[in-house]
């Protein structure tokens, strides 16, 4: 099946500082792609939905000033958090499908672990 | 608005079946889709419906009742590493996924 891959897995960072995640598909490219944030045992929640050689298209609460979407190629979207704080920390999780169609399913990356102290 | 419910917890024993229900409502639907979530990974694809009926893949099986807006997951031959949490999602009208929270199965030996 089609892989998507997520980097890094796993961060901590300072607060006040700005943290990068890529999310790439690996054998498929993807005009667009999405950025969730899990936290303990809550669902996914979409936060924006990226889209290559455009501007990301944000959820409703989600400031588009902190997290920053950069979707320059078919095959990578990266998330940065900056300024973080330790209410930033969470399951960031980034998916992505061959194509728009009903019945492709989501792809998801490995995840990424924030923790902000 | 548009709404996912599936019951927040469920607990069954290994070996045995268990059926696990989704209801939703949206704008629009191209399609139901189950994922597995084990704590701290990423979702993992189990299954998809588009048309009524079920759909049988190994120990997973879903069903579809779009006329209800209703969908199961049904797990036989339970297992303790079925453990995790399912996520049951429709597409919508804009082909975006909507979740649901999230059902947490707990298996006992």
């Amino acid at each position: 099946g089609a892989v998507v891959s997520q980097h890094p897995s796993w961060v901590i960072c300072k607060s006040g500082t700005s943290v990068k995640i890529e999310c790439r598909s690996l054998d498929f490219q993807a005009t667009t792609m999405f950025w969730y944030r899990q936290f303990p045992k809550q669902s996914l929640m979409l936060m924006a939905t990226s889209n290559e050689g455009s501007k990301a298209t944000y959820e409703q609460g989600v400031e588009k000033d902190k997290f920053l979407i950069n979707h320059a190629s078919l095959t990578l979207s990266t998330l940065t958090v900056t300024s973080a704080h330790p209410e930033d920390s969470s399951f960031y999780i980034c998916s992505a499908s061959p194509e728009q169609a009903p019945n492709t399913e989501a792809f998801f990356g490995q995840g990424t672990r924030l923790t902000v102290v | 608005g548009q709404n996912i419910d599936q019951p927040t917890e469920m607990t069954a024993t290994e070996g045995a079946i268990v059926q696990i229900n989704c209801t939703y409502q949206t704008s629009g639907f191209n399609g139901l889709f189950w994922y597995q979530q084990h704590a701290g990974e990423a979702p993992t694809f189990l299954s998809y419906n588009v048309l009524d009926g079920l759909e049988e893949k190994g120990r997973f099986s879903s069903f579809l009742s779009r006329s209800k807006g209703y969908s199961y997951l049904l797990l036989k031959e339970l297992q303790m590493k079925d453990s995790a949490s399912y996520l049951c999602a429709v597409k919508d009208s804009n082909y975006q996924l909507i979740w649901g929270a999230g059902t947490k199965l707990i298996i006992k030996p």
